[in-house]
């Protein structure tokens, strides 16, 4: 049972204009979510979270937003890079991040100049 | 400061023998997970240890274990290897649990054949 779910295997992009990955889950207890981005051959990195009592949390080129009644986040990259070539992975837990991780299958981002 | 080491990077078993992969948190962190990323799959939690302690585990057979030591290092072993073992296996430290925005190691590449 998928709890976390990356529709999108891949998603190409071009330089400059607007990513936006997505992600659904299906557990309502979940109520801390993440963001992390993959290099080939390096561990997931951390980007961002959010709680479940915001609907938008905002670093820099990075915004994700949390739309609890429909269990679905989004992260939006403004500008994409070519540097922002990777996969995302979207992660949520319960408890306000004190239970375990579930991850999403990642969405494998590519942005052409 | 050093980032999660984990190693060995790569490591080729045949079915059947057993293996141990090493974490070594980063310093002052006193929480690490194991995760095991395959392609079909994703990224799948294995077990969560703070203070010498096993607070969380996922859906993995017995075959998987783990153990933190005084100075927060990890391993994790997997006995009686399967072909459907091979992976990355990847750890990820923070200062405690719930604090969310785990660091992630490289990970361990494991085949087995």
């Amino acid at each position: 049972d998928q709890q976390v779910k990356q529709n999108s295997p891949s998603l190409s992009v071009q330089e400059g204009r607007i990513s936006i990955l997505n992600c659904d889950y299906t557990n309502s207890m979940f109520d801390y979510f993440l963001w992390y981005k993959k290099y080939p051959a390096e561990g997931p990195t951390f980007l961002i979270s959010i709680s479940s009592i915001k609907d938008k949390n905002e670093d820099g080129r990075f915004t994700v937003f949390l739309n609890k009644s429909a269990k679905h986040l989004s992260l939006h990259i403004v500008p994409s890079q070519p540097g922002d070539s990777a996969v995302y992975f979207c992660a949520a837990s319960g408890l306000q991040g004190a239970q375990k991780l579930v991850f999403g299958q990642g969405t494998r981002l590519t942005i052409n100049p | 400061k050093a980032g999660v080491t984990q190693t060995p990077r790569y490591l080729i078993k045949t079915r059947g023998q057993q293996v141990t992969l090493s974490c070594s948190p980063i310093s002052g962190h006193r929480s690490v997970s194991w995760y095991q990323q395959t392609p079909g799959q994703g990224l799948q939690f294995l077990f969560e240890y703070f203070s010498e302690t096993q607070r969380n585990k996922g859906n993995f057979p017995g075959r998987f274990s783990g153990r933190q030591f005084s100075n927060s290092r990890s391993e994790m072993n997997v006995s009686t290897l399967e072909l459907g073992d091979s992976a990355l296996y990847l750890c990820a430290s923070s200062l405690a649990p719930a604090t969310g925005g785990d660091s992630f190691g490289s990970g361990t590449r494991l085949t087995v054949v």
